[in-house]
């Protein structure tokens, strides 16, 4: 059973257009939910956070909005650059239990091209 | 800071052999994790341990073992590789304090069983 979806393997945007990558979830206990990027070769690595009680966080260029009634969570980059190629996933967490464990989608690959 | 730490990078194996791939966090974390990353399904927990002392089977935890060394250390040992093996594997661990559970992670190795 897949508790957090990425429906779309892969998403390409013109440099200094919106990327929109998309999330949805199952799990209404959910407490946080994140978004890693990974390079080819690399580890993810920590993009940006939102906390469950909240609808929307910022950072930069990326914002990730959070609709709780829908079940459902957006990364937003704006503007795009080339250097955002990479594969994004998102994940979840449920803090009861603190054991910090992570679950995740299956990723979806951005390109964007010059 | 080298964060997180994985050896080795690569590997190879024929079905059957043995190994153990080596993690090491110096950010003083409690919590650590072993992913695997195959193609399609996103990253997935094999195993993790909340604390030293403590560890716990995740989702994808058959053919593997895992060994809380210390705080610093936290290996994954395959006993008879098999072909299904292959795959790129990620270490991981979080600071308790952190409410959102974020993790950080190594570089990965990439292990193929033949």
């Amino acid at each position: 059973d897949q508790q957090v979806k990425q429906n779309s393997p892969s998403l390409s945007v013109q440099e200094g257009r919106i990327s929109i990558l998309n999330c949805d979830y199952t799990n209404s206990m959910f407490d946080y939910f994140l978004w890693y990027k990974k390079y080819p070769a690399e580890g993810p690595t920590f993009l940006i956070s939102i906390s469950s009680i909240k609808d929307k966080n910022e950072d930069g260029r990326f914002t990730v909005f959070l609709n709780k009634s829908a079940k459902h969570l957006s990364l937003h980059i704006v503007p795009s650059q080339p250097g955002d190629s990479a594969v994004y996933f998102c994940a979840a967490s449920r803090v009861y239990g603190n054991t910090g464990k992570l679950i995740f989608g299956q990723g979806t690959t951005l390109q964007v091209k010059p | 800071n080298a964060g997180v730490t994985q050896t080795p990078k690569f590997q190879v194996l024929k079905t059957g052999q043995s190994m153990t791939l080596q993690c090491a966090q110096d950010m003083n974390h409690n919590s650590m994790y072993w992913y695997r990353q195959d193609p399609g399904m996103g990253l997935r927990l094999i195993y993790y341990s909340a604390s030293e002392g403590t560890t716990d089977k995740g989702e994808v935890p058959n053919g593997y073992n895992v060994s809380r060394l210390n705080k610093r250390e936290f290996s994954l040992r395959l006993e008879s590789a098999a072909p299904s093996q292959t795959s790129v594997y990620f270490c991981a661990s979080r600071d308790p304090g952190d409410r959102a559970d974020t993790q950080y992670f190594g570089p990965g190795t990439r292990l193929t069983v033949l």
